[in-house]
């Protein structure tokens, strides 16, 4: 069945870029998948779409400095200059007929 | 600019009922699908439902089946979900999103708690 994989937590200097990956269960690796970041007390926030050929469409005031990618089944979610805001958890999300996933997040620290 | 408020959260004994609700603003409401997304005391986040811009189609995850209802009012830019025998598992911050395309939330409210203790 439908399954998206994260690492559990991420670290990077601020300043510097950090990629988070999303692997979709092999049977689905084709599919696109969406990222969103959630901030500590906030509501969660569309980053990106992220289509198997490694195209992606930001959302609405999503920044420059996040970019997306894709290689078989990994989605990655690249995010440049970090700044002390970028620290979140970071979630891939994905759908087929009926149903919607998401991975089990990526806690990104800023250090 | 797009705006969605849930309420409707509180404290309830296992095996109550809930309605929560999602006002929105700042878009026309009734040409986007609305999920609710939970997240539990230090989880992650999970998908629960969706329902179509015009209501007529809904689906549900396993876990809220046969115990949750989704539906909306387009006359009124809110959407609804009603919660029927909760559990102490169904503690969680509850979320609203919108939906364009059938594929991924676009936009987020800020949430609402329930909390399901005796």
């Amino acid at each position: 069945h439908l399954v998206l994989t994260q690492s559990p937590s991420a670290s990077a200097s601020l300043g510097a870029s950090v990629t988070l990956t999303c692997t979709l269960s092999s049977e689905h690796s084709d599919y696109a998948i969406a990222w969103h970041q959630h901030q500590p007390e906030r509501g969660p926030r569309y980053l990106m779409k992220i289509k198997g050929d490694g195209s992606h469409i930001r959302g609405d005031g999503t920044p420059d400095r996040f970019s997306g990618s894709s290689s078989g089944p990994e989605r990655y979610l690249t995010i440049s200059g970090l700044q002390s805001e970028d620290e979140a958890e970071y979630y891939c999300q994905t759908w087929d007929t009926g149903v919607w996933v998401f991975g089990g997040g990526t806690k990104l620290t800023v250090l | 600019q797009v705006h969605l408020v849930e309420s409707g959260g509180g404290v309830v004994q296992p095996g109550g009922s809930l309605r929560l609700s999602c006002a929105a603003s700042g878009f026309n409401f009734s040409n986007f699908g609305i999920h609710w997304v939970r997240q539990a005391p230090g989880k992650g986040l999970e998908w629960m439902t969706v329902i179509s811009f015009d209501g007529n189609v809904k689906h549900y995850a396993d876990s809220v089946k046969d115990r949750f209802t989704v539906s909306r009012d387009n006359s009124k830019n809110t959407a609804f979900l009603h919660m029927s025998g909760l559990r102490p598992e169904d503690t969680a911050l509850y979320y609203c999103a919108t939906d364009e395309r059938g594929q991924l939330m676009d936009y987020w409210g800020q949430g609402t708690l329930v909390s399901v203790s005796s």
